[in-house]
């Protein structure tokens, strides 16, 4: 069965300085990521996703993840933190079929000035 | 523009009183998605619907009901058989079985007191 852990409820970080937020998947088969960030009483945005060939994936606001089938991982960065960065976020794997989405219960990431 | 519409942005009931929450998309997908928010669970999927006139039930489906009479449209109504409805909706659609991202719509904060 598909799952998704994201290590770390809340991570905080100084403007300026490397995000990472962290996903591991657990998935029967060949998965398909998804990274989506959500601000206060919003809905969700995609970033970024996953899905067949380059392993480095390029998503919005300068977000990036890279799948690692050996480490069953797919973890978010980005190099330099903005204020604007402060929302939670979410790891999401696709069930089989590609009926629906299983998601993470999110990180929340705070930025300090 | 295209996107997805939930109304209203909060909704308040009495106990015992059933609720439907509105979900309209003009992005002609096949698919359409209910999921319900708790803070530090992530996003649970409650119904979800791959064509018109059908529907199936996800893992937190009981107390819930839905109809997809139109393509573009996904209701959902909170039954008063729900234990805990006060809670965040999302709904979200997807282009078609062969996509796997799900575009997501404002949400719509429900209490029940």
């Amino acid at each position: 069965a598909q799952s998704v852990t994201q290590l770390g409820s809340h991570v905080s970080v100084s403007e300026g300085a490397l995000v990472l937020l962290r996903c591991n998947y657990s998935s029967s088969v060949p998965p398909y990521l998804f990274w989506y960030v959500q601000y206060p009483n919003q809905g969700l945005q995609l970033l970024l996703k996953y899905t067949t060939g380059a392993t480095l994936v390029k998503g919005i606001n300068g977000f990036e993840a890279e799948f690692k089938k050996s480490e069953t991982s797919f973890h978010l960065t980005k190099p330099s933190a903005h204020m604007s960065d402060a929302a939670e976020y979410f790891c999401a794997v696709s069930r089989p079929a590609g009926t629906a989405l299983i998601f993470g219960k999110g990180t929340t990431l705070s930025v300090s000035s | 523009d295209g996107g997805i519409t939930q109304s209203p942005k909060y909704l308040f009931r009495k106990e015992g009183q059933n609720v439907t929450l509105s979900c309209e998309q003009n992005l002609n997908h096949d698919a359409m998605y209910w999921y319900r928010q708790d803070p530090g669970q992530g996003l649970r999927l409650i119904y979800y619907s791959q064509i018109v006139n059908d529907f199936q039930k996800g893992d937190i489906a009981e107390g819930y009901s839905v109809s997809r009479e139109k393509k573009e449209s996904f209701p959902l109504t909170v039954t008063s058989a729900q234990k805990n409805p006060t809670a965040f909706y999302l709904c979200a659609s997807k282009e078609s079985q062969g996509a796997h991202e799900q575009y997501f719509g404002p949400g719509t904060r429900l209490t029940v007191t």
